[in-house]
């Protein structure tokens, strides 16, 4: 079982529509991260996020860290085919070196 | 561009064969980590060094293993290969082990298994 649970696994859209994608845990992280990969490529770090309650934006995504710090989500507002890749989040417990992934949510933004 | 570079880019061999993955971290970067991403399992978390030492352990095989040089690039040595090995191989580094744990990726090696 995965430690972050991604939600949904897919997701189609049309060009200029909003998006919510989730991330949620049973466990308490001290820091959460959100990546885009693209096929074939490595993930690309998009947002760390550390303090419970936390928002930061990125130009039209917003990323949001629970207030227990155990879930977040990320919104694209007007979503344009350039956001088309898989959304990966990613965190890390206190005292654990690891960094722990969810599934990832494909998201496919069409023209 | 992260900064993290790993070759080769695609590697295509034969089932009980041995290959190695070769990785250079971002400069200054002293963790290297790697992950195995395959369709059907996501993208795993294989094994982390750092400055030079094994520092974590994740989901791999007796069959895999890996080192950290003096110069800090690092290699994933995998050996009897099998159909199932086949993936894409990401190297990430970081530059401490501390609170934020952010990892850069390089661009991954396809690792194909006939």
């Amino acid at each position: 079982t995965q430690l972050l649970e991604q939600s949904p696994q897919f997701l189609s859209i049309q060009e200029g529509e909003n998006l919510t994608v989730y991330c949620n845990s049973s466990s308490v992280f001290s820091s959460l991260q959100w990546y885009r990969q693209e096929p074939g490529e490595g993930p690309v770090l998009l947002v760390t996020v550390v303090t419970g309650g936390e928002v930061k934006k990125l130009k039209r995504l917003t990323f949001q860290f629970g207030d227990a710090r155990k879930d977040s989500s990320l919104h694209i507002t007007a979503a344009q085919p350039g956001d088309t890749g898989l959304y990966l989040c990613a965190g890390s417990r206190s005292n654990d070196y690891k960094l722990s992934f969810g599934a990832g949510t494909t998201v496919t933004v069409r023209a | 561009d992260s900064g993290v570079t790993q070759t080769p880019k695609h590697l295509i061999t034969a089932t009980g064969q041995r290959v190695t993955l070769r990785c250079s971290p971002r400069s200054g970067d002293l963790s290297v980590y790697w992950y195995q991403q395959s369709l059907d399992q996501g993208l795993q978390f294989l094994i982390q060094y750092y400055n030079g030492e094994e520092r974590a352990k994740g989901n791999i095989l007796e069959r895999f293993s890996a080192q950290q040089f003096p110069d800090l690039h690092s290699e994933l040595n995998l050996s009897s290969l099998e159909l199932g090995d086949s993936a894409l191989y990401f190297c990430a580094s970081s530059p401490t082990s501390g609170r934020t744990n952010e990892q850069f990726f390089g661009p991954g090696t396809r690792l194909t298994v006939l």
